[in-house]
């Protein structure tokens, strides 16, 4: 499973953009970019994914670098409700999403 | 999206028995993923359950410890077998999203987790 590497965690200041990195430089072709976010107490909530063109939704927009080994989730406006650990995955063929620690986001009012 | 719902919601067990846990989805859905997640830690991937067929267990976790059914297309189970405090965790069940009838690298729905606690 290819992995993904994240920092443990980010702070950020409310209705501010918040740039979540995440490094994936052993991805292969056919691997689809994966965010989910873990609220506490919750289940994962799917965020976005994306193969190799950015992508937008209403929760977040996802910059995927050209050579595909980094992506950049965008939270635009952040707010005390995004307080969460956002994980980035990579997802194959078989549908597995392989967990890593993720990056716990902290949002100041 | 699917809509997943499990029993229990939490439970406390003591050392050396058996917990099954319900997971029931609103929708027909082809595979099922069972994860589990120990305090303070990330998810793990306990096995895929496709309708039909034997559990796909990933490296870690055996059947005889974590047997899983897969009666129809809405409904799992997973059961922890002979308990030890190291088995506190949550277990979340999850199924990918259908997208046309593309089972494709489509976004996956949790369920909100059943929280077992091990005595």
């Amino acid at each position: 499973d290819a992995k993904t590497t994240q920092p443990n965690s980010m702070e950020s200041n409310e209705e501010e953009p918040v740039h979540l990195p995440c490094n994936h430089s052993t991805i292969s072709g056919t691997d689809y970019i994966h965010w989910y976010r873990q609220l506490p107490s919750q289940g994962p909530e799917y965020v976005i994914h994306g193969l190799t063109s950015n992508v937008n939704n209403r929760m977040a927009s996802l910059a995927i670098a050209e050579d595909r080994k980094s992506s950049t989730l965008i939270l635009h406006r952040a707010t005390l409700r995004d307080a969460a650990v956002y994980y980035c995955i990579l997802m194959d063929g078989a549908q597995k999403l392989v967990f890593g620690q993720g990056t716990r986001l902290t949002i100041n009012p | 999206s699917a809509v997943i719902s499990q029993k229990p919601s939490r439970d406390i067990c003591q050392r050396g028995t058996s917990l099954t846990i319900q997971c029931q989805v609103d929708s027909q859905v082809t595979m099922m993923f069972w994860y589990r997640q120990q305090p303070g830690q990330s998810l793990t991937l306990i096995a895929t359950a496709n309708q039909g067929s034997e559990a796909t267990y990933e490296s870690g976790f055996v059947i005889d410890k974590f047997p899983i059914s897969r009666p129809n297309l809405t409904f799992s189970t997973l059961t922890v077998s002979n308990m030890s405090p190291e088995d506190s965790s949550i277990y979340l069940c999850s199924v990918p999203r259908l997208a046309g009838d593309v089972w494709g690298y489509n976004e996956q729905f949790f369920g909100p987790g059943t929280r077992l606690t091990v005595l």
